[in-house]
């Protein structure tokens, strides 16, 4: 398949076990974040996003934190299943500027 | 995925030749996008259209045009192909309310 990131962080967990994704993001200015889960050969998707009034959100398995104190982002994933092997990326911006800062990823793979 | 599609979703051409992708859209959304993801570098932008005819540069726009005449259709041209630009491109869509953006399928790009 598609690589996206040869050098990219990994994370790998057991069918069933919970997951947790890290993404430090780079402006205090930034009001707006996202998380985006790309499978081989496709675009990236949208999963959940969360603005910085909340320190956190929930969805549908996926739960997804914000420090702003220490500039950090999380996305965790519940009962994760072999559909869920993915690169998940984080995104940043400020409200209104109409641009996203993308983090780098990371690839998460689920054992059997 | 906001209704959007990319066309062609694999070519290969030669040094020098100019590639021309498409992006379409049919969600009306006023923002549209070219990003280009390669290893070790995550998504980059390209250019990006703030409406019909208004095009910007993003921080990879060397060696590629834009044009926007009309509100679903956004393309990229590559003026004279270098092997640089094997990528794969990505088209992105954001609606005017929102801060968020939606990803097309992806055109693998290879150029000999």
């Amino acid at each position: 398949g598609e690589s996206v990131g040869l050098h990219l962080p990994t994370l790998s967990v057991q069918e069933g076990d919970n997951s947790i994704i890290n993404c430090a993001y780079s402006n205090s200015a930034s009001d707006y974040f996202i998380w985006y889960k790309q499978e081989s050969g496709k675009g990236p998707q949208f999963i959940i996003d969360i603005r910085s009034n909340m320190d956190k959100r929930q969805g549908q398995r996926v739960t997804v934190l914000l420090n702003k104190t220490v500039k950090h982002l999380s996305l965790q994933i519940a009962a994760t299943q072999p559909g869920d092997s993915a690169v998940y990326f984080c995104a940043e911006t400020i409200q209104g500027a109409q641009k996203l800062v993308f983090g780098q990823g990371t690839r998460l793979t689920i054992n059997p | 995925d906001a209704g959007i599609t990319q066309s062609p979703r694999h070519k290969v051409t030669e040094t020098g030749t100019p590639v021309t992708l498409r992006c379409h859209q049919t969600e009306n959304h006023r923002y549209m996008y070219w990003y280009r993801q390669d290893p070790g570098h995550g998504l980059r932008l390209i250019h990006y259209s703030y409406g019909v005819k208004d095009t910007d540069k993003g921080e990879v726009s060397d060696g590629y045009s834009v044009s926007r005449s009309k509100t679903e259709d956004f393309l990229l041209t590559l003026e004279s192909a270098t092997s640089s630009q094997t990528s794969v491109y990505f088209c992105a869509t954001q609606a005017r309310s929102q801060e968020t953006q939606y990803f097309g399928p992806g055109t693998r790009l290879l150029v000999l």
